[in-house]
């Protein structure tokens, strides 16, 4: 059984411009959920995604979205880049079924912003 | 909103147990769940526990809940090299995935 794929593992990109991430759940997973992180402020949760709607929201502005398409692959995208976006972006998968959840992680996109 | 809390760091000789503890604020935290990340890779589940158990065991890994205190706790016994990783606390209610992290635990194993 295929883990999640995140691709590209490593993307560099200047300041201004915008970027899209891709994550493929394990099959049969509706949910999505993306993270940052960074030495400075560790883990933080950005969304979460099920059956193309975003159910929760981390408190990140408005540069960074997301959305899922019909296939359950989820993008995440951030706009007008700054050098503190730079971090590894994380993917977790889970079958989200009632009464609880067992997410699976990707490898994670290292994004440098330059 | 959650905070959840370890110590930054942990050094055990090879064959010792090792243990990193974890405080969490949220009461209505319903999963605990600790993650591996190895250098350059994602993070790998390693074992969770629903907030109505004190304790699971699974190989070399016990997990300790005190709900009272808030405190979760990994024991990994007979400790080797290549448990050298940092690890990570995380609490979540049940919906959602909106996990709360830690900071991460860096354990170095010593030879």
């Amino acid at each position: 059984k295929a883990g999640v794929t995140q691709t590209p593992r490593y993307l560099i990109k200047t300041r201004g411009q915008q970027v899209t991430l891709s994550c493929s759940p394990i099959s049969g997973h509706r949910s999505v959920s993306w993270y940052q992180q960074t030495p400075g402020q560790g883990l933080q949760f950005l969304f979460e995604y099920f059956s193309e709607t975003q159910r929760n929201k981390g408190n990140f502005p408005g540069r960074f979205s997301g959305r899922q398409f019909s296939n359950s692959r989820s993008e995440m995208n951030v706009s007008t880049l700054e050098l503190g976006d730079s971090a590894l972006y994380l993917c977790a998968s889970s079958l989200a079924a009632s009464g609880g959840t067992e997410a699976f992680f990707g490898q994670g996109t290292r994004l440098t912003v330059v | 909103g959650e905070d959840v809390e370890q110590s930054l760091f942990l050094s055990v000789r090879e064959g010792d147990s090792s243990v990193i503890n974890c405080t969490y604020t949220d009461s209505s935290s319903t999963y605990l769940y600790w993650y591996k990340q190895e250098p350059g890779a994602g993070l790998q589940l390693l074992t969770y526990i629903f907030s109505n158990m004190d304790m699971k065991q699974d190989q070399r890994l016990t997990v300790l809940l005190n709900k009272k205190d808030k405190h979760l706790s990994l024991r990994i016994a007979d400790t080797q090299t290549g448990d050298s990783a940092i690890y990570f606390c995380a609490a979540a209610r049940d919906y959602g995935q909106n996990f709360v992290f830690g900071p991460g635990t860096r354990l170095s194993v010593l030879p």
